[in-house]
C-alpha cells in the first residue's frame, strides 16, 4: 500500500526558533498534500492543502506566514513553523493523495513541543 | 470547520462486545470516511462509504449512511483489546477540496 513518512517523529525546541517538518510520498506520486494540526485529545484540523508547484491554501485563521508550506516535488512537502511559541506545540499530521479526496495517506504524525 | 459531530465520545465495553460509533454532519457529501487512529499515530484509513451507499462491510466493520439524516454509524463487532483506539469519521463535502474530520470517538476495549 502507499506510504507515507514524515520527520522527524518528534522534535523540541526553543521558543523562536523555527522548525521544518517534511513530508513524502514514498512509493507514489501525490499532486496534493494537506497539513492538519490535533491538539491533545482533539480533532484533526487542516491547516493547508498544497498542489505540487504552486501556492498553498490555507484555512481560515492560519497565518500562512507564521506555517510555511512547499512543495516543491511529488513526494515532498514541508511545513516550516516560524517563530515558534509554546502553543504551536502540538501534533502535526501530513496526508498525500495521488489524485482526488478518496484517496489520502496520512503520515504518522510529528509531535513538536516548544518550550 | 469541523462539521461532524460522534457520539459517544469515549466508549468503554468488554472485549467481545459490539461497538457502535455515530457520526452526524450537516451538508451535502460525496462520500464519507472511518478511520482509527492509535495513541500518538497518524491515521490509518477503514472504510469509504459512497453518498449513494446505505450499507458496507469490510471483516468486522459495518458502516451505514443515512443521508436524509445526514448521519453514519460505525459498527465494529467482536472486539478486540487491538480495537482499542480512536475513532474518527470525514466527510468529503461537495464542492470543497477537503475532508472535514469529526470529533472522534476514544474507544476502549477491555481485556
Amino acid at each position: 500500500g502507499a506510504v507515507v513518512s514524515q520527520h522527524p517523529s518528534r522534535v523540541i525546541c526553543k521558543s523562536g526558533t523555527s522548525v521544518k517538518i517534511e513530508c513524502r510520498s514514498l512509493d507514489f506520486q501525490a499532486t496534493t498534500m494537506f497539513w492538519y494540526r490535533q491538539f491533545p485529545k482533539q480533532s484533526l484540523m487542516l491547516m493547508a492543502t498544497s498542489n505540487e508547484g504552486s501556492k498553498a491554501t490555507y484555512e481560515q485563521g492560519v497565518e500562512k506566514d507564521k506555517f510555511l508550506i512547499n512543495h516543491a516535488s511529488l513526494t515532498l512537502s514541508t511545513l516550516t513553523v516560524t517563530s515558534a511559541h509554546p502553543e504551536d506545540s502540538s501534533f502535526y499530521i501530513c496526508s498525500a493523495s495521488p489524485g482526488g479526496l478518496k484517496t489520502q495517506y496520512f503520515g504518522p504524525g510529528t509531535r513538536l513541543l516548544v518550550l | 470547520s469541523q462539521q461532524g459531530e460522534e457520539d459517544p465520545q469515549a466508549l468503554s465495553i468488554q472485549e467481545g462486545e459490539n461497538a457502535t460509533m455515530n457520526c452526524s454532519y450537516k451538508t451535502s457529501i460525496n462520500n464519507l470516511q472511518w478511520y482509527r487512529q492509535n495513541s500518538g499515530r497518524g491515521l490509518v484509513h477503514l472504510i469509504l462509504i459512497r453518498s449513494n451507499e446505505r450499507e458496507k462491510h469490510s471483516g468486522r466493520l459495518r458502516v451505514t449512511l443515512d443521508t436524509s439524516k445526514k448521519s453514519s454509524s460505525l459498527l465494529i463487532t467482536a472486539s478486540r483489546a487491538a480495537d482499542t483506539a480512536s475513532y474518527f469519521c470525514a466527510t468529503d463535502e461537495e464542492g470543497a477540496q477537503k475532508l472535514v474530520f469529526g470529533q472522534g470517538t476514544r474507544l476502549t476495549i477491555n481485556p
